[in-house]
């Protein structure tokens, strides 16, 4: 158990939807990281935050949008859904920024009918 | 810009067997480097890092040898186990700028008892 948690474990809903995925990070890490693994492109990575901050955006489409909250805890957020988004998104944390492990959640499966 | 390049799979291998996972990557700089390992239905578990030129990494049996003259770091481990069955990922953080993982392909390694 790495300590991060991700909810929920799978989700299965409609091209045209929005769907909110629910990240919180290991105790005492400051940074979260967004990842999407399909079969296709692999392992990306999408979004940075530390502190409630963003920090770096990698392959995020437009239709996707993150934030952190004081808590710590991070959401991801998919709108207009295309069957291409159905994908493993695996939440990341770590203590700090550098060059710090990070940290695996089990993954929230989409997947987009 | 950066990148990681792994040998593709599946590498099939028996019981007891000698394991040699390639990997090499193409970063400015000092990048750290990582395992990630990935059983079936699974989330990705940190399995050994590197953050220096001729670093060894080690974990649960696993090694890997930072080698900056070569932008190498094998896994490898001695005696594999039918457990070891999965997918091994080789990543990276690159020196300066984001703190994101860059990530090879993926290896999946069978083990028949």
């Amino acid at each position: 158990d790495s300590g991060v948690t991700q909810t929920p474990k799978h989700l299965i809903t409609a091209t045209g939807q929005r769907v909110t995925l629910r990240c919180s990070p290991r105790s005492g890490d400051l940074s979260v990281y967004w990842y999407q693994q399909s079969l296709d492109q692999g392992l990306q990575f999408l979004i940075q935050y530390y502190n409630g901050e963003e920090r770096a955006k990698g392959n995020i489409l437009e239709r996707f949008s993150a934030q952190q909250f004081p808590d710590l805890h991070s959401e991801l957020n998919l709108s207009s859904l295309e069957l291409g988004d159905s994908a493993l998104y695996f939440c990341a944390s770590s203590v700090g920024l550098g060059h710090y492990e990070q940290y695996f959640g089990p993954g929230t499966r989409l997947t987009v009918t | 810009g950066d990148s990681v390049t792994q040998m593709e799979g599946p590498v099939t291998l028996s019981e007891e067997a000698f394991l040699t996972i390639n990997c090499t990557y193409t970063a400015t700089g000092y990048p750290s480097l990582f395992w990630y390992v990935q059983y079936p239905g699974e989330g990705l578990q940190l399995l050994l890092k590197a953050t220096k030129a001729d670093d060894k990494g080690s974990n649960k049996g696993f090694e890997a040898t930072y080698r900056k003259e070569t932008t190498s770091f094998h896994l490898e481990k001695g005696s594999v186990q039918v457990s070891d069955s999965a997918v091994y990922f080789c990543a990276l953080i690159k020196a300066g700028g984001n703190y994101q993982l860059i990530w090879g392909a993926g290896t999946k390694l069978i083990i028949k008892p």
